[in-house]
């Protein structure tokens, strides 16, 4: 089985533009969550999606936003780019089927800089 | 406010002996832990995992325990190999945390290195 996908791997942006960054999960998962990762702060929850619906929302400000389409593959979008955005985005699926606790399984991430 | 805490952010062991992590958490709703282990520039890789109605889980060389009462887990690797350095995080989770499926709160990591 392919594992979690995300692609770009790596982005350069300018602060003040807008970015959308992609993942999609291990065939037959179908919940998808992201994550913010810096030194600082470590890994950080932003948002999880389940067949389609927003799920959960971390504590991020409303420029970071996603979706998840009929395939499972989820996208992420961030806007107004600020320089603290810069970070590894990491993207985990789990074969949650809204019963129970599973493992999530993480994608190897984009490393995002914003300069 | 740290619901799931790593205290050590450090820990160098010597190959063959034993390495043990901590972690700690505040959240007493958590039911459901993990380890997972990470190296530069890649995603977490999922170890092992513990739920709440369990005290050990076994898979290997890692063995993780959990004490509910102490809201304390700690992750066993025996022996360690110098393969095993990387960071390592704990994670914590509630299926009905935030009244939805439940998200992982990650601690900040313990970076474990191996000596040969």
């Amino acid at each position: 089985k392919a594992g979690v996908t995300q692609t770009p791997r790596y982005l350069i942006k300018t602060r003040g533009q807008q970015v959308t960054l992609s993942c999609s999960p291990i065939s037959g998962h179908r919940s998808v969550s992201w994550y913010q990762q810096t030194p600082g702060q470590g890994l950080q929850f932003l948002f999880e999606y389940f067949s389609e619906t927003q799920r959960n929302k971390g504590n991020f400000p409303g420029r970071f936003s996603g979706r998840q389409f009929s395939n499972s593959r989820s996208e992420m979008n961030v806007s107004t780019l600020e320089l603290g955005d810069s970070a590894l985005y990491l993207c985990a699926s789990s074969p949650r089927t809204g019963v129970g606790n599973t493992e999530a399984f993480f994608g190897q991430g984009t490393r995002l800089t914003v300069v | 406010d740290q619901q799931v805490k790593q205290n050590s952010p450090s820990l160098s062991v010597q190959e063959g002996r034993i390495s043990i992590l901590n972690c700690d958490y505040t959240n007493s709703m958590f039911d459901y832990f993990l380890w997972y282990k990470k190296y530069p520039a890649e995603g977490p890789t999922f170890l092992i995992s513990i739920s709440s109605i369990k005290d050990k889980n076994e898979d290997g060389r890692f063995t993780v325990f959990l004490n509910k009462s102490a809201k304390h887990l700690s992750l066993h690797i025996v022996p360690s190999q110098p393969g095993d350095s990387a960071v390592y995080f704990c994670a914590a989770s509630n299926y009905n945390y935030g009244g939805s499926q439940g998200n992982l709160i990650f601690g900040k990591g313990t970076k474990l290195s191996v000596k040969p």
